[in-house]
């Protein structure tokens, strides 16, 4: 399987802050690469495809980027509701599509 | 708009059967889609069950492969799950997902179904 390794696993920020989270493959995934957010009791939200699309009603402070091994996530300017847990996904080829073990964004 | 909403027994007894069924409505289940379950557990985070097309072709985990059967019912626009000698490590909330089939990004999910498994 691939493994999917997300860092930081925490991370505390300010409103306004411009805030990068890593997910890195353990083997080359292209450039299919996934990601998510998810609220406390609420299903995941998809947010980024193939690393640098945004999904439809995403605002555009979400950026995605990289390829192969290597990939980020940028909010340029957090917002309150921008406070949750992220995760990254790979969909490289053969099943299992395996996730990030997450990153949990918390308020300074 | 299309929607899916996961249903079935909350608690399942260990050795048991966990049976779940996700219903697709704002949309039909014969579309070009495939259908997926992913579970989330604190102990092993979100986890990829596997997912079913419309003709009834899957993709099972090979971790869960020998104890997962997914199958579809056009007439009810539905798809479900079962997950055969369940333990406690199979407790988890149960989500069913969309899967946009080329990229494989699952991009709408159901609420979720928390499932318990325990005598």
């Amino acid at each position: 399987d691939i493994q999917m390794t997300q860092s930081p696993s925490s991370l505390s920020a300010s409103v306004g802050d411009r805030v990068t989270i890593t997910c890195r493959a353990s083997q080359n995934i292209a450039n299919y690469l996934n990601w998510y957010q998810q609220k406390p009791g609420k299903a995941p939200k998809l947010l980024i495809y193939g690393t640098f699309s945004l999904e439809s009603g995403v605002p555009s402070r979400f950026s995605g980027s990289g390829s192969g091994t290597d990939f980020t996530l940028t909010i340029s300017s957090l917002q309150p509701e921008d406070f949750a847990t992220y995760y990254c996904q790979q969909s490289y080829t053969t099943p299992p599509y395996t996730f990030g073990q997450g990153t949990k964004l918390e308020i300074k | 708009q299309v929607h899916l909403q996961e249903s079935g027994p909350g608690l399942v007894k260990p050795s048991g059967t966990l049976s779940l069924t996700c219903a697709v409505s704002g949309g039909s289940i014969s579309s070009s889609y495939w259908w997926s379950w992913i579970r989330q557990s604190p102990g092993k985070g979100l986890e990829w069950i596997g997912g079913i097309y419309h003709s009834g072709n899957t993709n099972y985990n090979p971790s869960l492969k020998s104890r997962v059967t997914m199958s579809v019912d056009k007439s009810k626009n539905q798809f479900s799950l079962k997950l055969s000698s369940v333990t406690a490590a199979d407790t988890a909330v149960y989500y069913c997902a969309r899967d946009t089939t080329v990229t494989v990004t699952f991009d709408i999910w159901g609420q979720g179904t928390m499932v318990t498994v325990s005598s």
